[in-house]
């Protein structure tokens, strides 16, 4: 299958700080990604979807200033906690679909980020 | 997208068929079923999906409904490294994957 990256694995930061994650499509084009959040013990939750050279839309009750998502080409996407606090500690995962969104396109998944604040 | 209901947990014996069943009454024409896994502390795995028919991989299988209200994900000889949490999810063309709470799945040695 195809392959998702993301880096750091893991991050550690102070409060008031910002992170930044990054996610890669290793061998395909992504015209979509998504971002999503999980707290321990619970499912994930979808934050928001990016498509390649425009604004991201994001879920209900998440915040757009907070987390800011750059789709700025077909195999990256970067997302950046701003100001992160204690309570936006969590796991961030994110997700490549391949093509046009058609229902045959798989979504794939990078292997997470742990997010730890201070 | 079409709301699914799947037990919380399960228990297999290792060697033997997981079957992990999940419901999906409301779901409609043009909604596929997907499945996927999330091993502890990695990102979800896709799995499998499927239509109408029964679907096969060197995964699993798929087997859904002929009404399309159910379907169960077979994996045929579990293994320890199987032990994960189990995602049924229904999807229109371009829609998103929202997950649920899932099936944890505990192979057993």
């Amino acid at each position: 299958g195809a392959v998702v990256s993301q880096h750091p694995s893991w991050v550690i930061c102070k409060s008031g700080t910002s992170v930044k994650i990054e996610c890669r499509s290793l061998d395909f084009q992504a015209t979509t990604m998504f971002w999503y959040r999980q707290f321990p013990k619970q499912s994930l939750m979808l934050m928001a979807t990016s498509n390649e050279g425009s604004k991201a839309t994001y879920e209900q009750g998440v915040e757009k200033d907070k987390f800011l998502i750059n789709h700025a080409s077909l195999t990256l996407s970067t997302l950046t906690v701003t100001s992160a606090h204690p309570e936006d500690s969590s796991f961030y995962i994110c997700s490549a679909r391949r093509g046009g969104g058609g229902s045959y396109n798989e979504q794939f998944f990078g292997p997470g980020t742990r997010l730890t604040v201070l | 997208d079409a709301k699914t209901t799947q037990p919380p947990s399960m228990d297999c014996a290792e060697g033997r068929a997981a079957n992990l069943p999940c419901n999906h009454s409301t779901i409609s024409g043009n909604e596929y079923v997907y499945w996927y896994r999330q091993i502890h502390s990695q990102g979800p795995q896709y799995i499998i999906h499927g239509l109408k028919n029964n679907e096969t991989n060197e995964m699993a299988s798929l087997i859904i409904t002929e009404d399309r209200k159910s379907s169960t994900l077979i994996l045929p000889h579990a293994t320890l490294r199987d032990t994960a949490v189990y995602y049924c999810i229904v999807r229109g063309p371009g829609n998103k994957l929202v997950f649920g709470a899932g099936t944890i799945l505990r192979v057993k040695s």
